[in-house]
């Protein structure tokens, strides 16, 4: 049973669209990320939280909303999808405790935006 | 800054040979910064491959290994003898466990392994 679902897992988007990516985790785990990936380009953190109801910026926020309704559920919000958003986006979520900052990935979802 | 980089791909080996991916960090902001490699298979998500967490010791699975040496800045990843499964995309990356406890990735490295 995957711990860290996204959904859709590929999306077609219109440039000036709004898309939603959203991200349920069964980890019970505080901390939750949205990061990009792009051709030669490691992952890179958009937004991530700590607490439901709270939501903090990573490097590359621009262009990018996030919301934590529940300690479960983060979603990604693209208000006006643009060209240069087409990546693939991963989910991942940590417990945050310990002396480790493991985390655990989603499957990742492919955006294309025309 | 804090960074990473790792061997460019794509890499290309035949099934047995030995595989070295090369991963040096700079931790600048991170004071006990942890190592990890993470693999992509196709159609997958990233998959934790292993992680050290304390300079000096080495990490292992799946036949793989890495040494978390914190005098040359690396945490490359080898393996004696590759199997066409093991074809991925394989990422490096360093660990803060404080704060935002973000990870920082390398650009990874695709590995192709030919039967």
């Amino acid at each position: 049973e995957a711990a860290v679902t996204q959904s859709p897992r590929s999306k077609v988007a219109v440039t000036g669209g709004k898309v939603t990516l959203s991200c349920h985790q069964t980890n019970n785990h505080d901390y939750m990320y949205w990061y990009r990936q792009d051709t030669g380009h490691g992952l890179r953190l958009i937004h991530y939280s700590y607490v439901a109801d709270s939501t903090e910026k990573g490097d590359i926020p621009d262009g990018y909303k996030a919301s934590r309704p529940s300690q479960e559920n983060f979603s990604l919000i693209l208000e006006l999808a643009s060209l240069s958003q087409t990546a693939v986006y991963f989910c991942a979520s940590s417990p945050a405790r310990g002396d480790y900052a493991e985390q655990f990935f989603g499957p990742g979802t492919r955006l294309t935006v025309l | 800054g804090d960074s990473v980089t790792q061997t460019e791909g794509p890499v290309t080996v035949s099934e047995s040979e030995s595989l070295i991916i090369n991963c040096t960090y700079s931790a600048t902001s991170i004071a006990y910064p942890n190592l990890f490699w993470y693999v992509r298979y196709p159609g997958e998500g990233l998959q934790l491959l292993l992680k050290v967490i304390t300079a000096g010791q080495k990490g292992s699975s799946r036949g793989f290994e890495a040494t978390y040496n914190k005098e040359t800045t690396s945490f490359h990843l080898q393996k004696a003898s590759v199997q066409e499964s093991d074809s991925a995309v394989y990422y490096c990356a360093l660990g803060d466990p404080s704060g935002s406890w973000q990870l920082i990735f390398g650009s990874g490295t695709q590995l192709t392994v030919m039967p």
